[in-house]
């Protein structure tokens, strides 16, 4: 059964520094997301992407993200400055369409700011 | 932001019997719902879902059921077996055109043989 990858599981960057996650939609699949997940809290929606531009962000999703589909087969997530705040498991998802059908998650990247 | 409720944290159930789990929701504007698994280390695996215009949806073990008025959602699992120990998620998405899903804190299910 097709799956989202995401690469790398674990990252351990310092403070400041910058950060891409990066992850591999089912392949038909036309919308991708970004969720994250703290340590004991629910899972946040990030932002979702369609069409190669931003459809929705939320207020987590400031200046210092960004995302990208580079070509025809990554989507990625950047954090330009990472605080110790952004230590989480970020997961990717990817849907066939927009609304009504269920999002399909990849395991995770865990993200550890020192 | 609590738009997404699963008030019971965890619930223990022996081999065989109907575990139910229970979510609860604040938004109207909510028409879309899903139960999602999660085992440690993985991400969240889809399990089933019900569109607002149906009641009940069925997927072999699984059964969600949907009560608009009161705005509460269950997932039963009959029988249940060991390996669906797991945490279960509710989530749901509303009928805005936007795609983002809002999650519950998730329900620890412990299905002991």
């Amino acid at each position: 059964e097709p799956e989202v990858t995401q690469t790398p599981s674990h990252q351990v960057t310092q403070m400041g520094q910058e950060v891409i996650l990066r992850c591999v939609p089912i392949s038909n699949h036309l919308y991708f997301y970004w969720y994250r997940q703290i340590l004991g809290q629910k899972v946040e929606f990030l932002v979702s992407f369609y069409n190669n531009e931003i459809s929705e962000k939320s207020e987590i999703f400031d200046d210092q993200f960004s995302v990208e589909r580079p070509d025809g087969s990554n989507f990625t997530l950047k954090i330009r400055s990472t605080k110790l705040e952004d230590s989480a498991m970020y997961f990717c998802a990817s849907s066939v369409a927009g609304v009504n059908q269920p999002q399909h998650f990849g395991d995770g990247t865990r993200l550890s700011i020192l | 932001d609590q738009q997404v409720k699963q008030n019971s944290p965890s619930l223990s159930v022996q081999e065989g019997r109907i575990s139910i789990l229970n979510c609860d929701y604040t938004n109207s504007m909510f028409d879309y719902f899903l139960w999602y698994k999660k085992y440690p280390a993985e991400g969240p695996t889809f399990l089933i879902s019900i569109s607002s215009i149906k009641d009940k949806n069925e997927d072999g073990r699984f059964t969600v059921f949907l009560n608009k008025s009161a705005k509460h959602l269950s997932l039963h699992i009959v029988p249940s077996q060991p390996g669906d120990s797991a945490v279960y998620f509710c989530a749901a998405m509303a009928n805005t055109g936007f795609q983002k899903l809002v999650f519950g804190t998730g329900t620890r299910l412990l299905v002991s043989p």
